[in-house]
């Protein structure tokens, strides 16, 4: 099963919302992934957990705060967006962290609407 | 520069005829070499996964890549109408985690 699930689908919010986006995979992988995809463009890193622990934030705004409460569970948590941030937000997983174990799987997304 | 290049497309193309999709990059550090298909606000679909220099096949896809040229390729034979989608080339470094770098995707088109 090479599956990663998303949900929401899909998320409507205003600058002044707290919400979260959630991400499973069941594949024992130890590393995951948020990416963020505008329109017509590819996905853009955001932040990387390996073991559970955050290793890699690429500059993201605060507004922005990951969580990786176990092996098969990511989160994201939303705070005072701005409409720049509409996008589809993607969670991948990979066995682990280099080399052939950087074998990424997407989830199919939550399309994040920033009213 | 960008690190990786690929046409947007895009590329419009028969039923059952052989696409060819391109990517070229300028980091010689790159070993592993990835294309992703992606429907339309669906989230990427890894097709191919190869290390270093030579071709993979699978099924109607073959990736091949050419570390000399700094050149990769995916070619789908018997196009279908449902290989319609934006295909993304993807590649990393060797040394311990390393980020994807995407292409900015091809868009391709099958008609019936």
């Amino acid at each position: 099963d090479t599956e990663v699930t998303q949900t929401p689908k899909h998320l409507v919010m205003g600058m002044t919302n707290k919400k979260s986006l959630k991400c499973e995979q069941h594949m024992g992988h130890r590393a995951m992934y948020w990416y963020k995809q505008k329109a017509k463009k590819p996905p853009e890193l955001m932040f990387v957990y390996s073991y559970e622990k955050l290793s890699i934030n690429e500059s993201v705004p605060s507004r922005f705060s990951p969580e990786c409460p176990n092996s098969s569970l990511l989160n994201l948590h939303l705070h005072a967006l701005q409409p720049e941030d509409s996008a589809l937000y993607l969670c991948a997983s990979s066995q682990g962290s280099g080399g052939l174990n950087n074998e990424q799987f997407f989830g199919p997304g939550t399309r994040l609407t920033v009213l | 520069q960008k690190e990786v290049e690929q046409d947007p497309g895009p590329l419009s193309v028969p039923e059952g005829a052989i696409v060819s999709l391109n990517c070229t990059y300028s980091n010689s550090a790159f070993q592993y070499f990835m294309w992703y298909r992606q429907y339309s606000r669906k989230g990427p679909e890894l097709l191919m996964y190869t290390y270093s220099s030579g071709n993979k096949e699978d099924g109607r896809f073959t990736a091949q890549v050419d570390k000399s040229s700094k050149y990769i390729s995916l070619f789908i034979r018997d196009s279908q109408p449902s290989d319609s989608a934006t295909y993304l080339c993807a590649m990393s470094r060797n040394t311990g985690f390393q980020k994807l770098v995407f292409g900015t995707g091809t868009r391709l088109l099958v008609s019936p």
